[in-house]
């Protein structure tokens, strides 16, 4: 079984400052990773994800995610905020086979910007 | 196309009232999700199905939680009798089989049930 820790449930930031955003899984097969961000009143919408290959995943919005395996981690940053930032972010595990498909979500991180 | 399509995106109800939401998902898709979340609890998987079949329901809260996949395009989830602690924004997300994909959203129905 997969599991999703993701360690802030809110995050205070000033704009234009850097941030990062942590998420650690458990699993004892290989994974795929994805980080959604969720704007006020609406669904949830895919950041970037992580399959296999590089490292270093680059997403929309200029957030960027680097998957750790050793660690089990893969945090979320963006080096300089923007207002418009300002939402949570979950952080999703799902099994790296095609056998099942469910989708583990963190219990998300509250970003907020200060101007 | 139009995305992942919830119905309604608002309903009220009376305690002991029959909810139903309904969902259709990105044609071609095979998975379908249905999610809930609330402050409390965050985001919950309640039922997942698989090519129309539920896969895992191990997150339906109660009995009064039931959900159904009779076609590729339609699925609902059905709460009866609601209660107040139902109310919640349920969501329905759908994506390929593979996983190697990432779920897409519907917009949520927000549940209040009085």
């Amino acid at each position: 079984a997969q599991s999703v820790t993701q360690l802030d449930s809110q995050v205070p930031v000033f704009e234009e400052a850097p941030v990062e955003l942590r998420c650690n899984y458990s699993s004892s097969v290989s994974v795929y990773l994805f980080w959604y961000v969720q704007y006020p009143n609406q669904g949830l919408q895919l950041l970037l994800k992580y399959l296999s290959g590089s490292t270093l995943v680059k997403g929309i919005n200029g957030f960027e995610a680097e998957f750790n395996k050793s660690q089990t981690s893969f945090h979320l940053r963006k080096p300089s905020v923007h207002i418009s930032d300002t939402a949570e972010y979950f952080c999703a595990v799902t099994p790296g086979d095609s056998s099942a498909s469910k989708i583990i979500f963190g219990s998300g991180t509250r970003l907020s910007i200060r101007p | 196309d139009a995305g992942v399509i919830q119905s309604p995106r608002h309903e009220v109800t009376e305690m002991g009232q029959e909810v139903t939401l309904r969902c259709k998902p990105i044609s071609g898709h095979n998975s379908l999700f249905w999610y809930r979340q609330t402050m409390m609890r965050g985001l919950e998987l309640l039922i997942y199905f698989n090519n129309n079949v539920p896969i895992d329901d191990s997150g339906m809260p109660e009995d009064r939680f039931s959900a159904k996949m009779p076609n590729a395009s339609f699925s609902t989830l059905k709460i009866q009798p609601s209660e107040p602690r139902d109310s919640a924004v349920y969501f329905c997300a759908s994506t390929h089989l593979t996983g190697n994909t990432e779920a897409f959203f519907g917009q949520g129905t927000r549940l209040t049930v009085v």
